[in-house]
């Protein structure tokens, strides 16, 4: 079954760029149902959906990150990656990625987010 | 965007309970609403898609239903397992989640 492991630096600067990396496994990112999504969740707190990329390099970002944000995707490698610029202590989350699998049920599309991979803590600090 | 509010945010219950919480649309989303179930430290895990669908391995004990703005998720027989953080998401516009419902002892 497929499963997921983000990957990057714990400690990040404040005004610095934050990037992670997300390997998938057990399945292709190039999947047709599939897209790639990042989600955070700040101690705490509630989960916040940050975007979702498509193999094709199709991408769709909540607009709260005022485009701060970049979602790519390499399908050589079965990755896509998460950038967040300009970064400050309110982005000091444990960030998940994860699969956001669409299908059609009641006679239309409808999509949900599994698996999620473990999670990482990016802490903002100097 | 769609304000998704869950009630109760936390409850006490007992093993062999039957649970129920609630999320509330701010608008209309049809049966694009999901439920996740967090343990401490853990990443969410689906339990219920569309509304009403039960994830493959879930067990039985889960149920939900709702569409427009109104959804529930009950648990008929708590377990010990199940002591955990109930988050209800919608994806009919930029996904957003519930703030959370945690079922303790």
């Amino acid at each position: 079954q497929v499963q997921l492991q983000e990957s990057g630096p714990g400690l990040v600067k404040p005004s610095q760029t934050l990037s992670l990396t997300c390997t998938v496994s057990g399945g292709s990112i190039s999947s047709s149902s599939d897209y790639w999504s990042w989600i955070r969740q700040p101690a705490g707190k509630g989960l916040e959906w940050i975007g979702q990329v498509y193999s094709s390099g199709n991408s769709n970002y909540n607009p709260s990150f005022n485009s701060r944000v970049t979602i790519s995707v390499d399908t050589s490698s079965n990755q896509f990656s998460l950038r967040l610029t300009s970064v400050t202590a309110a982005d000091t989350a444990v960030y998940y990625c994860a699969r956001d699998r669409y299908d059609f049920v009641w006679g239309g599309p409808s999509n949900w987010i599994d698996p999620w991979g473990p999670g990482i803590l990016v802490t903002v600090s100097s | 965007d769609i304000q998704m509010t869950q009630s109760p945010s936390s409850l006490s219950a007992s093993v062999g309970d039957r649970v129920t919480i609630t999320c509330r649309a701010s608008q209309n989303i049809n049966r694009f609403l999901n439920w996740y179930q967090q343990k401490p430290g853990k990443a969410p895990k689906l339990l219920i898609f569309a509304a009403s669908k039960l994830q493959t391995g879930v067990p039985s004990r889960f149920s939900a239903s709702g569409s427009g703005t109104d959804f529930t998720l009950t648990i008929n027989g708590l377990q010990p397992e199940d002591f955990a953080t109930y988050h209800c998401q919608q994806t009919h516009r930029i996904p957003t989640f519930g703030g959370g419902t945690k079922v303790e002892i």
